[in-house]
């Protein structure tokens, strides 16, 4: 099993709008809708933000979205703002029982 | 509001055993809706799967761990641990104890702080 990949880093200004991709294949996010993203602060544990692919838990700002296509999953956050710098990390259902994340991306806002 | 804390040591020596375990509380382990894990994440790296636990026992491990990892369930106590064996550097990293959605919806909606357990002799 390898890690999803995700790009290292993305930046945007505030208002602007960014998307985090996260690859994997067809063992993973190709076959299963079962993706999820996780926000997470230094030092911090991880926080949903989506599950299954584009699912809102309740008090998840209606700026984060997210979809899939093929086998890669994205994450939207539209509106940015200076509180959205983190961490990003995708998650995925990997078959046979398993799960398996993404590397993470850190969201740099300018 | 559910939480949950890991606790255990904090420095393992390189070839013994890592013990971990998490408490639940405002919530019971005996569900049929949840399903018990533990992630871990080296300093400064991504975040790794390593087993999740229903409160009936019933497991499943990552591949690259399983060979090494123990996980099991005291429902009287609401309560979930980890033993890691044969311990490396590598195995260095933040532990975190979570919850995870059962019934086909597999994502971890519930996290403790995490521990921080440092391999070194």
């Amino acid at each position: 099993q390898s890690a999803l990949t995700q790009p290292a880093s993305v930046s945007g200004s505030p208002g602007q709008s960014i998307t985090i991709s996260c690859t994997g294949s067809r063992s993973d996010i190709g076959n299963h809708n079962l993706v999820s993203w996780y926000q997470q602060f230094p030092g911090k544990a991880p926080k949903l933000m989506i599950s299954e692919i584009s699912r809102r838990p309740s008090g998840v700002s209606s700026r984060f979205s997210a979809s899939k296509s093929g086998d890669t999953a994205s994450l939207t956050i539209s509106a940015l703002q200076a509180e959205d710098e983190a961490d990003y990390y995708c998650a995925s259902y990997a078959g046979s029982n398993t799960f398996i994340f993404g590397g993470g991306t850190k969201l740099t806002v300018l | 509001q559910l939480q949950m804390q890991e606790s255990g040591p904090g420095l393992v020596k390189p070839s013994e055993t890592l013990s971990l375990t998490c408490t639940v509380s405002g919530g019971s382990l005996t569900t049929e809706d949840y399903w018990w894990v533990w992630i871990r994440q080296p300093p400064g790296k991504g975040l790794e799967w390593i087993v999740s636990i229903f409160y009936d026992g019933a497991t499943h491990y990552t591949p690259s761990l399983e060979s090494r990892a123990t996980t099991s369930v005291d429902t009287f106590n609401d309560q979930f641990s980890l033993r890691l064996h044969s311990v490396t550097a590598a195995d260095t990293a933040v532990y975190y104890c979570a919850r995870q959605i059962g019934r086909g919806r597999w994502s971890f909606d519930t996290w403790g702080r995490g521990t921080l357990v440092t391999v070194s002799s």
